[in-house]
């Protein structure tokens, strides 16, 4: 089946890390992705990583996926004020299809 | 990267009528698609855009309701017919550069539409 489910909130103080997590059902799963959505703006592609690997590092930003348990999350170190917005992961399915999750909202407080 | 544009930005329409969403894309791509996050909602697929052929639907949405032109490799369009207040949405055009196969996915700034 196609489902991909997030914690729905996540609050933080700035300069903590920020761990969001993400399950996923659909074990053929070639890419996994993480998106930034800000209030009123478009998708902004994070990262993504390929299923046959298991952390990806970029700059703040570090994603480990769990694929034997189908558990995909993206870590925020040093949260800054400007992370706060929704998050999103999304699994693709074949070679066309994303499927997403329900976002979660990150709220940095200062 | 791929920087998308869409036309327009927002609008707010009757129901009953008809409204075209344009996406523009400012380098060749191969795979193009529409999807939709309704109020409070993730995104949906609604189709692939497929150039100098007709779109391939996902369960849920057809032809008549969601028309798609893919003249090119650069330029789309979504229609919504016969819109009611459930198609109130934000409709985002998204594109993957590198070979199909590859990775990197964009998403265009979105057109978010309210119908009365």
């Amino acid at each position: 089946g196609e489902d991909v489910e997030q914690s729905l909130f996540l609050s933080v103080r700035e300069g903590d890390s920020s761990v969001i997590n993400c399950t996923y059902t659909d074990s053929s799963s070639t890419y996994l992705y993480w998106y930034k959505q800000e209030p009123g703006a478009g998708l902004q592609l994070l990262t993504y990583i390929f299923s046959n690997m298991d952390m990806k590092q970029d700059q703040r930003l570090t994603v480990l996926l769990n694929k034997k348990d189908k558990h995909l999350s993206l870590r925020i170190a040093d949260t800054q004020t400007g992370d706060s917005a929704i998050y999103f992961c999304a699994e693709r399915i074949g070679f066309q299809k994303l499927v997403f999750g329900t976002g979660t909202r990150l709220l940095v407080s200062p | 990267s791929a920087v998308i544009s869409q036309k327009p930005s927002r609008d707010i329409c009757q129901r009953g009528t008809s409204l075209t969403i344009q996406c523009q894309v400012d380098s060749q791509v191969t795979m193009m698609f529409w999807y939709r996050q309704q109020p409070g909602q993730s995104l949906t697929l609604i189709a692939t855009a497929n150039q100098g052929s007709e779109a391939t639907y996902e369960s849920g949405f057809v032809i008549d309701k969601f028309p798609i032109s893919r003249p090119n490799l650069t330029f789309s369009t979504l229609t919504v017919s016969n819109m009611s207040p459930e198609d109130s949405s934000i409709y985002l055009c998204s594109v993957r550069t590198s070979g199909g196969a590859g990775g990197e996915q964009f998403f265009g700034p979105g057109t978010r539409l309210t119908v009365l």
